[in-house]
C-alpha cells in the first residue's frame, strides 16, 4: 500500500543551523502539508501546498521556513536558522484532492541543541 | 479560544467495554478527521467523514454538522486500542486541519 515517507527518522542540529526535513508524499497525491508537535502538545498545521505553490501559511509558518518540490516526488521543509523552540516532531502529510482524507508520514524528530 | 474540544481528556477502561469519544468544534467545516497516535508518535487516519456515520471494524464514527459534534466509538475495546485518538477537522479546500488536544485511551487487560 502506498504511503507517505519522510527523512530523517531523527536530526539534531545546533541553534542556528539551517536544516531541510525531506517528505516523498504518495505519487499521485496533488495537496501537499507540513504539522508540527512539541512534546507534550497537540499537533499544529504549519503549511498546505498546491500546483507548486503555498495555498495556506499558520502564523507559525514565519520567513524562517520555507517549502519547495523541487522535482516531482520531494516535498522538503526548510527552516533557515533553527530556534531551541523548533525542537519538535514535524509531520508532512498529502492527500489526492479535495474530497480526500490526509495520510501521515511517520515524521521526523528535530532536536535543536 | 479551542476551536476543538475533546472529552473525555484522558479514559481508562476493561477490556471488552464500548468506548466513547466526543469532539465538538466552533468553526464551520467541511470534513472531520479521526486520527490515532500512538506512544511512537506516528499518526494514521482513522476516518473522514462530512455527514451521518462511518463504520471501519471495530470502530463508528458519526457527525452532526449542524449541532457542531462528532463522536468516535470502540466496540469490544481492545488493549491495543489504548494510543491518543485526535479530532480533526478541516475548513474546507486545501486547508489544513485544526486538531484538537486527543483523548488518551487506555484499555486493560
Amino acid at each position: 500500500e502506498p504511503e507517505v515517507t519522510q527523512t530523517p527518522s531523527h536530526q539534531v542540529t545546533q541553534m542556528g543551523q539551517e536544516v531541510i526535513l525531506r517528505c516523498v508524499p504518495i505519487s499521485n497525491h496533488l495537496y501537499f502539508y507540513w504539522y508540527r508537535q512539541i512534546l507534550g502538545q497537540k499537533v499544529e498545521f504549519l503549511v498546505s501546498f498546491y500546483n507548486n505553490e503555498i495555498s495556506e501559511k499558520s502564523e507559525i509558518f514565519d520567513d524562517q521556513f520555507s517549502v519547495e518540490r523541487p522535482d516531482g516526488s520531494n516535498f522538503t521543509l526548510k527552516i533557515r536558522s533553527t530556534k531551541l523552540e523548533d525542537s519538535a516532531m514535524y509531520f508532512c502529510a498529502s492527500r489526492q484532492g479535495v474530497g480526500n482524507e490526509q495520510f501521515f508520514g511517520p515524521g521526523t524528530r528535530l532536536t535543536v541543541l | 479560544k479551542n476551536e476543538v474540544e475533546q472529552s473525555p481528556q484522558n479514559l481508562t477502561a476493561q477490556e471488552g467495554e464500548f468506548i466513547t469519544i466526543n469532539c465538538s468544534y466552533s468553526v464551520g467545516i467541511s470534513a472531520l478527521h479521526w486520527l490515532q497516535q500512538h506512544p511512537g508518535g506516528g499518526i494514521v487516519s482513522l476516518f473522514m467523514l462530512s455527514s451521518g456515520k462511518k463504520k471501519h471494524g471495530r470502530l463508528i464514527a458519526t457527525i452532526n454538522i449542524q449541532e457542531k459534534h462528532s463522536s468516535l466509538h470502540i466496540t469490544a475495546s481492545h488493549p491495543r486500542d489504548s494510543a491518543v485518538y485526535i479530532c480533526a477537522p478541516l475548513r474546507g479546500g486545501a486547508d489544513g486541519l485544526t486538531f484538537g488536544k486527543g483523548t488518551h485511551l487506555i484499555i486493560q487487560p
